[in-house]
């Protein structure tokens, strides 16, 4: 079956720093990729999104690579700020909305 | 404009009880996914109604049904409560059109079953 897994449960960065979170998949079926984050006591926050016909998308100071041949998916958030720390999900979907989820990865931002 | 609402925040049950959560889309969404979030498991699918119908739906027990209204409102109903259905959920709110991929999300309703 289908599933969403990712790399490295913690990841610790500096302010001012780079950061990469990465995913893999199973299925090769889905039509597009989602990351969200979540911050404490909240839902889900969209981020931004890839098809699956495409390679990278850049939003603001975010940038999603999406590997179809390896089924590897990375977020990049440049510049990163304590505003950025939160649990980052992976998710993949097609028509309609039954995304599955990877369990996240938290982002610890220290100054 | 308002985002998704939904209600209890917070839920304590006793096994063997049901329990009915609700949420609210953003005005215009005709689309409502519900989810399971836990520490173990993660964010699992339920399902999704789109205008009143269910189109999708994950592998979660038949103890578990929804249903949407025609103001796009929706209710998850958990009969039979077991300890693992201790859980946040979440639901998520979108327009529904087949190449719209932004959900948002609301903040949850804590369900906790002793």
């Amino acid at each position: 079956g289908e599933s969403v897994g990712l790399h490295l449960p913690t990841l610790s960065v500096q302010e001012g720093d780079n950061s990469i979170i990465n995913c893999a998949y199973s299925n090769s079926a889905s039509d597009y990729f989602i990351w969200y984050k979540q911050e404490s006591g909240k839902g889900p926050q969209f981020i931004i999104d890839i098809r699956s016909n495409m390679d990278k998308r850049q939003g603001q100071r975010v940038t999603v690579l999406l590997n179809k041949t390896v089924k590897h998916l990375s977020l990049q958030i440049a510049a990163t700020q304590p505003g950025d720390s939160a649990v980052y999900f992976c998710a993949m979907g097609n028509s309609g909305y039954a995304l599955n989820f990877g369990k996240g990865t938290s982002l610890l931002v220290t100054p | 404009k308002a985002g998704v609402t939904q209600t209890p925040r917070y839920l304590i049950k006793t096994r063997g009880q049901q329990v009915t959560l609700s949420c609210s889309p953003i005005s215009g969404h005709r689309s409502v996914s519900w989810y399971q979030q836990t520490p173990g498991q993660g964010l699992q699918f339920l399902f999704e109604y789109f205008s009143e119908t269910q189109r999708n739906k994950g592998n979660f027990p038949g103890r578990f049904s929804g249903r949407q209204f025609s103001n796009s409102r929706s209710e998850m109903n958990v009969s039979t409560l077991e300890l693992g259905d201790s859980a946040l959920y979440l639901c998520a709110s979108s327009s529904g059109g087949a190449y719209n991929t932004e959900a948002f999300f609301g903040q949850g309703t804590r369900l906790t079953v002793v």
